[in-house]
């Protein structure tokens, strides 16, 4: 039973470039959320899909965008890039009805440096 | 906003102990609460999660939740050296909410 799979594991991005993370959820989940966590500290909502739409975003500016596709994958797409953008990116999966009881599994994550 | 505090630590058990971990949160309509291991580099691991008020035991872990108090704690049992790791503790409300981590603890087993 394959677990939460991201790509690329690592990347390296310049200022101002754009950049698109993916994600495939564990088997039979149907969320997917994002999280940013940088050195030192806990993750950090982005957002979360379900049903292909965003169904909640934490504090996060417009640069940070998403999609979930019909086959529960996603992206996270990232413009205009900081250099404080860089961090791991966890993508995490979950069964709607089921979240209260057996959590979010996360992916190994995308670690992103911005130079 | 949704604020989850923990000890950083570094929190130091002897093999063998009881390692203890903390956790308190702001609002009080959390309903979701989640232990994750995170080892150095690595992703985040879910060890426990608990919903209601009382103890939860699995294995060498006990989750205890206090809705009155808005504390969460997770107890270690026979610690291990495999156990030193960060843990972080996590909310969830209830709808779509996503988690909200706290900064997490970084527990040493000393051999």
């Amino acid at each position: 039973d394959a677990g939460v799979t991201q790509s690329p594991t690592h990347l390296i991005k310049t200022r101002g470039q754009q950049v698109t993370l993916r994600c495939s959820p564990k088997s039979g989940h149907d969320t997917v959320s994002w999280y940013q966590q940088a050195l030192g500290q806990g993750p950090q909502f982005i957002f979360q899909y379900y049903e292909e739409e965003e169904r909640q975003r934490g504090n996060f500016p417009d640069r940070f965008s998403g999609h979930q596709f019909p086959n529960y994958s996603s992206e996270l797409n990232v413009n205009a890039l900081l250099l404080g953008d860089s961090a791991l990116y966890l993508c995490a999966s979950s069964l709607v009805n089921q979240r209260s009881r057996y959590g979010y599994t996360f992916g190994s994550g995308t670690r992103l440096t911005v130079v | 906003q949704k604020e989850v505090e923990q000890n950083s630590g570094p929190l130091s058990v002897p093999e063998g102990a009881i390692a203890s971990l903390n956790c308190t949160y702001s609002d009080r309509g959390s309903q979701s609460f989640f232990w994750y291991r995170q080892y150095s580099g690595k992703s985040p691991e879910l060890i426990m999660s608990i919903y209601s008020n009382g103890d939860k035991e699995d294995g060498r872990f006990t989750a205890q939740l206090n809705k009155a108090s808005q504390y969460v704690s997770l107890l270690i049992r026979d610690s291990q050296p495999s156990d030193s790791a960060t843990y972080l503790c996590a909310e969830a409300g209830g709808g779509a909410d996503g988690l909200t981590f706290g900064k997490g603890t970084h527990l040493i087993i000393q051999p």
